[in-house]
Order: structure tokens, then C-alpha cells, then sequence
């Protein structure tokens, strides 16, 4: 168990829709971030947040958006969904911002978009 | 911007043969990840190289980082089936952020 928390597991929705994943990061790590996995694809990065501020984007849609609150947990909004947004996405978590320490991820969220 | 190639990009192997997963970045790296995510899991964090020509080994695992921090080598010794899963390297160049390969898919004949 990485300590890293995400839910919901699994979420089916339609084109069009709007979804929220949430992320609560292991105990201590200040750091949240964001990837996204397609079949076969690698793991896309998304956003970085460290201690409720964004820290660093990657390749991350104007439709997707997220946020780091005070309690550090993270969600991730994705909205106007496409059919081409079906995909795992991981949520990952360390103790510093610099990208020296690992990262731990969840057991991410997959979503289908029908 | 920044990429980090790795390949190839499956291996199948017979159990107890040698396999080698390679990663080749466009930009210098600082520091190199490696993790491992088996069927159906998330990515595991296996080990961090941070100097130049560093080799580090866990038991059957052997990892290298180039000499000129573009590169790095993950080789296992006499695969076991428990070693089934998709293997990444992750490196950060000069951007804040952490790259991931595609990957190389191992799957282990018993």
C-alpha cells in the first residue's frame, strides 16, 4: 500500500460530462501530481501542485483542470469529456517539490467515457 | 521539450534468460527513476541515480546512468516470473518536470 489514496476506482460517463477525481496524498508529502495512462501509452504528465500552489504543467488539456486544498488532498476536473479521455489517471505523491524524491502513486482512477 | 525514449518496447524472455531495458533521454538529466508496474497495478518506485556513470544493483537488478547523464540501463539477471510487468524510467531535465518513458512491457515464459 503506497499510502496514497484515490478515488473514485472506476467511473463510466458520457460524452459530454463532467467528472471530479480526488487524490489524498501519503501522510507527510507535500506534493501532488497528475498522470494520465493510455493503453499503451506511457505516463502522461499533467500538473504538479506542492503545498496548495502549481508547481509545474505538463501537456494538460484547457478542459482539465485541478486544485491542491489546504488539507493537501487534490482533485481533478475533467469536463466536456470525449471519447479519446478514456484512460487511467494516477495520482502521485512526494515529500519535496524538486523531483529528487520518489513518487508515490495510488491505484489510480479509470475512467470510460461512452 | 524534453523526451525520454526507451527501448524496446516489450521483451518476452524464457525464465532464468537476461533482459535489458534501455533509456535514452534528449536532454541531460540531473537524476534518473526507475519504476515498475505490474498487470493491473500503479507504478512502484524501484531506485533513483543521480551521478554520473553510477551503477547501483538490487539483488538480481543492475542499474546504470550514462556517463554523460543522457542514458541509463535497467538489466536483470535470470528473470523469474515475478518480474512480469511494464518497467519506466522517468528522468528530469531542465524543466520542472518528471518524464516518463513508455516503457518496456516484460513478459516471462515459465
Amino acid at each position: 500500500d503506497s499510502g496514497v489514496t484515490q478515488t473514485p476506482k472506476h467511473l463510466i460517463t458520457a460524452t459530454g460530462q463532467r467528472v471530479t477525481l480526488r487524490c489524498s496524498p501519503r501522510s507527510g508529502d507535500l506534493s501532488v501530481y497528475w498522470y494520465q495512462q493510455s493503453l499503451d501509452q506511457g505516463l502522461q504528465f499533467l500538473i504538479q501542485y506542492y503545498n496548495g500552489e502549481e508547481r509545474a504543467k505538463g501537456n494538460i488539456l484547457e478542459r482539465f483542470s485541478a486544485q491542491q486544498f489546504p488539507d493537501l488532498h487534490s482533485e481533478l476536473n475533467l469536463s466536456s469529456l470525449e471519447l479519446g479521455d478514456s484512460a487511467l489517471y494516477f495520482c502521485a505523491s512526494s515529500v519535496g517539490s524538486g523531483l529528487r524524491s520518489p513518487l508515490h502513486f495510488g491505484n489510480g482512477t479509470r475512467l470510460t467515457v461512452t | 521539450g524534453q523526451q525520454v525514449m526507451q527501448i524496446p518496447q516489450y521483451q518476452h524472455v524464457q525464465e532464468g534468460e537476461d533482459f535489458t531495458t534501455y533509456c535514452n533521454s534528449s536532454t541531460t538529466l540531473s537524476n534518473i527513476q526507475w519504476y515498475k508496474q505490474r498487470p493491473g497495478g500503479h507504478p512502484v518506485f524501484l531506485i533513483q541515480l543521480v551521478k554520473s556513470g553510477e551503477v547501483k544493483k538490487q539483488k538480481r537488478l543492475t542499474f546504470q546512468f550514462g556517463e554523460a547523464k543522457k542514458n541509463s540501463s535497467l538489466h536483470i539477471t535470470a528473470t523469474q516470473t515475478t518480474d512480469v510487468g511494464t518497467y519506466f524510467c522517468a528522468g528530469k531535465g531542465g524543466s520542472e518536470k518528471l518524464v516518463f518513458g513508455k516503457g518496456t512491457k516484460l513478459t516471462v515464459n515459465p
